[in-house]
């Protein structure tokens, strides 16, 4: 079955304390993007990997990381995590001849 | 101003109504349009591509108006189980690099 899956779906960690939420995709896509979701803010992309080796930022990467080492996963790192990243987070790959995006079931994050 | 924008709703119609949504776009060099459905807490899930020449599924009719920057979403005959929200997304492509927005959203419920 076709799909993105994302690890931990729910993490609750204190400031300060290094984390990294795992995003992997089985459909071969090069395009992967991370986004978190904030009410009234809508999704807001984090960073995206246009293939392998290549990232970028999005419109919030302030306070990620992320790496591409490999064409199916894609983890999103947070090297000293606040609380204003408490939010709810979503890894999307997409490829193929359309441009759809497919999300992983996402990962809701609290940072105390 | 934001790059892409939706109203919020929350549109609360009977069941068997029809709902009309439009989402307006800033960015003129915008290439790919989609509405997407979110449900309370899952991820969103592609509805349908949009298209200048207007495209149709089922009770779904989207169109795209490059003229004026907005796209539609028209949902005839609406059941309960179109209770959702549904997000306006905008795809910018350059050589190298890529520009995905979303909007905000727009809350429908359907009652029965």
């Amino acid at each position: 079955e076709a799909q993105v899956t994302q690890n931990p779906r729910y993490l609750i960690t204190v400031t300060g304390k290094k984390l990294t939420v795992t995003c992997s995709q089985n459909m071969n896509h090069e395009y992967m993007s991370w986004y978190r979701q904030d009410p009234g803010l809508g999704l807001r992309q984090i960073y995206y990997s246009m293939n392998v080796e290549v990232t970028d930022k999005g419109d919030v990467p302030e306070g990620y990381k992320v790496s591409r080492k490999e064409k199916r996963n894609f983890p999103l790192i947070l090297e000293s995590p606040s609380p204003n990243q408490t939010s709810l987070y979503f890894c999307a790959s997409m490829g193929g001849s359309t441009d759809t995006q497919y999300f992983g079931p996402g990962t809701r994050l609290t940072v105390l | 101003r934001k790059e892409v924008e939706q109203d919020p709703g929350p549109f609360n119609v009977p069941e068997g109504a029809t709902v009309a949504f439009n989402c307006t776009y800033s960015n003129s060099a915008s290439q790919s349009f989609f509405w997407y459905r979110q449900d309370c807490r899952k991820e969103p899930k592609l509805l349908m591509s949009v298209y200048s020449s207007g495209n149709e599924d089922g009770r779904f009719t989207a169109q795209l108006n490059r003229a004026s920057q907005y796209i539609s979403l028209l949902i005839r005959d609406s059941k309960l189980s179109d209770s959702a929200t549904y997000l306006c997304v905008v795809n910018i492509w350059y050589s190298s690099a890529s520009k995905i927005i979303f909007g905000s959203g727009t809350r429908l419920s359907i009652r029965p």
